[in-house]
C-alpha cells in the first residue's frame, strides 16, 4: 500500500527557512515524479513544485520560484522542501503528492503544517 | 500560472445531477487532455476522482464523469448522494515549465 508521511512543519518567524521531509513507501520511488502542493487555511490548492524520478528535472509555481528547493533522495525514497525567504503568504499545509504520467496526482500525504508569524 | 475558474458553490438534490465547470485557457485546459478532478472531504487530503479528462481511478464511481469542450472542462456527478457533498477542484497540465494548476475549487452541497 502506498503511504507518504510529511514531516518538518511548524512555527516560523517571516524571513526564516523551514525543511520539510515526506518519507514514501509501497512503491517503486524511483519510478514517480514527485511533487509538493499547498493549501492554506480556508483556501484552495496550490502546486508548488516537482522533480523528476532522477533528480535532474525541477520545476516551481511562480509564488516560490527561488524561495524554495525541491529535492530527492532516491535510496531513502524521500522527498524534500527547502524554503527560504518565508513570508506569512507561504503558511499552509504543505502535501507530498505522487505524480502520474498524466500530470495529476493519485497519492497524497496527510499534510504538514507550516504557520509563518512573528 | 494563473488559477482555473469555478464556481465558488454548487448544489442538488439527492438524486439529482449537477456540473461544476472548471474554465481555463488554450495554454493549460485547451491545450492538453490533461484534466483532473480531486474531491476534498474538511480536514482529509485530496483525492483523485477523474484524469485525464474523463477517465476514473479504480474504486471510483461511474457517478462521476468528466467532459471537455475548447477551454473549459466539466465534473458532472449524477445521482447525487449525502457522501458526495464536499470541495471539488479541478487541475490541468500547463505546459511549458511543466507545471501544474488548480482551480479555485467548488464546494458541493447535496440538499
Amino acid at each position: 500500500e502506498v503511504h507518504l508521511v510529511e514531516s518538518g512543519g511548524g512555527w516560523v518567524q517571516p524571513g526564516g527557512s523551514l525543511r520539510l521531509s515526506c518519507a514514501a513507501s509501497g512503491f517503486t520511488f524511483t519510478g514517480y515524479w514527485m511533487s509538493w502542493v499547498r493549501q492554506a487555511p480556508g483556501k484552495g490548492l496550490e502546486w508548488v513544485a516537482n522533480i523528476k524520478q532522477d533528480g535532474t528535472e525541477k520545476y516551481y509555481g511562480d509564488s516560490v520560484k527561488g524561495r524554495f528547493t525541491i529535492s530527492r533522495d532516491n535510496a531513502k525514497k524521500s522527498l524534500y522542501l527547502q524554503m527560504d525567504s518565508l513570508s506569512a503568504e507561504d503558511s499552509a499545509l504543505y502535501y507530498c503528492a505522487r505524480d502520474t504520467s498524466s500530470w495529476d496526482f493519485d497519492y497524497w500525504g496527510q499534510g504538514s503544517l507550516v504557520t509563518v508569524s512573528s | 500560472q494563473s488559477a482555473l475558474t469555478q464556481p465558488p458553490s454548487a448544489s442538488g438534490s439527492p438524486g439529482q445531477s449537477v456540473t461544476i465547470s472548471c474554465t481555463g485557457t488554450s495554454s493549460d485546459v485547451g491545450g492538453y487532455e490533461f484534466v483532473s478532478w480531486y474531491q476534498q472531504f474538511p480536514g482529509k487530503a485530496p483525492k483523485l476522482m477523474i484524469y485525464e479528462v474523463s477517465k476514473r481511478p479504480s474504486g471510483v464511481p461511474d457517478r462521476f464523469s468528466g467532459s471537455k469542450s475548447g477551454n473549459t472542462a466539466s465534473l458532472t456527478v449524477s445521482g447525487l448522494q449525502a457522501e458526495d457533498e464536499a470541495d471539488y477542484y479541478c487541475s490541468s497540465y500547463g505546459g511549458s515549465n511543466h507545471y501544474v494548476v488548480f482551480g479555485g475549487g467548488t464546494k458541493l452541497t447535496v440538499l
